[in-house]
């Protein structure tokens, strides 16, 4: 079974750091694409960063470009998303989700999420 | 950026009924569309990708069309299960975008 359970998520202050972990299981962790998608209290969803099954490649929306860091180890099945700079918009629950295989940009698996408020 | 304008914001249909939901691309996204269930309180799950093919274990009275830069999800046979929200998402470029959903009610 498929299992992607994410961590790390709480309270922070504006301007400091965060990490998230998602812990994966019931499939081939390196085989697959990997991204992290927010969804800010009772609004849509967005797209937050993209990571390549060999962690090579990655992509960032604009808003987070300089302050977020996705990154992946394969060896411990495992996805991570430094968020440096915190600002009160990023206060969202972030979802760890698992691409297509094949590298398509759809998401076939999502985690339960963590949530993140940042406030003073 | 393309975005992805969903209509309506809610809808309110009765058990048995036929749903449409509707989605448009600023720009042709190549049917590069998925379309998303979350029920309240639940993460997101996959119900149709490349617009029109259903995803493995999503029932059949789910469907997706569309081409160019207009798409359209549809829920035949309305189930009581089926209530919650359903949003789009481009996968044709970066940044990947959703729609702002669709809250679906039983009436």
């Amino acid at each position: 079974e498929v299992q992607l359970v994410e961590s790390g998520g709480g309270l922070v202050q504006p301007g400091r750091s965060m990490k998230l972990s998602c812990a994966a299981s019931g499939f081939t962790f390196n085989n697959y694409d990997m991204a992290w998608v927010c969804q800010a209290p009772k609004k849509g969803l967005e797209w937050v960063a993209t990571i390549s099954y060999d962690g090579s490649s990655t992509y960032y929306r604009d808003s987070v470009k300089g302050r977020f860091t996705i990154s992946r180890d394969n060896a411990k099945s495992t996805l991570y998303l430094q968020m440096d700079s915190l600002r009160s918009e990023d206060t969202a629950t972030y979802y760890c989700a698992r691409h297509s295989y094949g590298g398509y940009g759809y998401f076939d698996f999502w985690g339960p999420g963590t949530m993140v408020t940042v406030s003073s | 950026d393309i975005q992805m304008t969903q209509s309506p914001a809610s809808l309110s249909a009765s058990l048995g009924e036929t749903v449409t939901i509707e989605c448009r691309a600023s720009e042709d996204i190549y049917n590069g569309l998925a379309w998303y269930q979350q029920k309240p309180g639940k993460s997101p799950q996959l119900l149709i990708y490349n617009a029109n093919s259903l995803h493995t274990g999503v029932p059949s009275r789910f469907s997706g069309s569309g081409s160019g830069t207009q798409y359209s999800l549809k829920i035949n046979s309305l189930q009581s299960e089926d209530v919650a929200s359903y949003f789009c998402q481009q996968y044709y470029d970066y940044p990947y975008t959703f729609g702002a959903g669709t809250k679906l009610e039983l009436k």
